[in-house]
C-alpha cells in the first residue's frame, strides 16, 4: 500500500509563472489535507478537501491560490502568479475518515516550492 | 492561529539520556497528537491520546495530557541518535475539522 504521494519534490518557478503541487493520497482515503512550512516554523494548514468537495479553506489566501480533489485523479493544490514569498514546502496529508473522527494523519514528502 | 506551542525549541542531549518535550494549547480539543519529522521529509504520526486520557505509551514514547492545563508532554527514554529530528504536536480542536500544528521541538541527539 503506497503511501501519500507528492510530485514534484521540488518545483522552480520564476515570479509570475503558475505552480502545480500534486498529491495522491493513501489508497482508500477520501480525506485531504494541505499544509505549508516555511523554515524552522510548523506547518500552517491552509486547506481540507473531500472527494469533489472543499470542506475548509480558511487557511488558504483568497487570491492566487486554489485547490481541488475531482473524482478521479490526484488533488492540485494550484498558485497563480507566484511571488517569493510562496517559497516554502507544501505538504499534502490524508485519512480515510478524516480528523473530526480522532484519527491520525498520513503525510506525503512534500514538495518545496522555490520561487525566483 | 497557533493553537499548540511546544517548549523548549531545541533540546540537545547524550544517547541514552531521556527527553521530554512540552505541549501547551489554548481551546479544548477532542484529542492531542505527537508527529515526528526528519529534515526534509514529511510528518510521521506518533502518538495520539484522546481527552479523556491521561496517559499513554508506545514502546520509548511517553505522553500525557493535563486538560485542566491545557498541556500534554512527549518523554522519549533511553534516546538514540536516530531520535534525532523535530517534534510536533498538533491538536483537534473541537468545533474544527483540521489539526493545528505547534512550531516544534527540535530534538538533538549526539552519540
Amino acid at each position: 500500500n503506497a503511501g501519500v504521494m507528492q510530485n514534484p519534490r521540488h518545483l522552480v518557478r520564476r515570479r509570475g509563472q503558475e505552480a502545480r503541487l500534486r498529491c495522491s493520497p493513501m489508497k482508500g482515503h477520501s480525506h485531504v489535507y494541505w499544509y505549508r512550512q516555511l523554515p524552522e516554523e510548523g506547518l500552517k494548514f491552509m486547506v481540507y478537501l473531500q472527494k469533489e468537495n472543499i470542506i475548509d479553506e480558511s487557511g488558504m489566501p483568497k487570491e492566487r491560490f486554489s485547490a481541488e480533489f475531482p473524482k478521479e485523479g490526484p488533488s492540485i493544490l494550484r498558485i497563480q502568479q507566484v511571488v517569493r514569498g510562496d517559497s516554502a514546502a507544501y505538504f499534502c496529508a490524508s485519512s480515510p475518515l478524516g480528523t473530526a473522527n480522532n484519527e491520525k494523519l498520513f503525510f506525503g514528502s512534500g514538495t518545496q516550492l522555490s520561487v525566483l | 492561529s497557533q493553537q499548540g506551542e511546544e517548549d523548549p525549541q531545541a533540546l540537545s542531549i547524550q544517547e541514552g539520556e531521556n527527553a521530554t518535550m512540552n505541549c501547551s494549547y489554548k481551546t479544548s480539543i477532542n484529542n492531542l497528537q505527537w508527529y515526528r519529522q526528519n529534515s526534509g521529509r514529511g510528518l510521521v504520526h506518533l502518538i495520539l491520546i484522546r481527552s479523556n486520557e491521561r496517559e499513554k505509551h508506545s514502546g520509548r514514547l511517553r505522553v500525557t495530557l493535563d486538560t485542566s492545563k491545557k498541556s500534554s508532554s512527549l518523554l522519549i527514554t533511553a534516546s538514540r541518535a536516530a531520535d534525532t529530528a523535530s517534534y510536533f504536536c498538533a491538536t483537534d480542536d473541537s468545533g474544527y475539522s483540521t489539526l493545528t500544528f505547534g512550531k516544534g521541538t527540535m530534538l538533538l541527539v549526539s552519540p
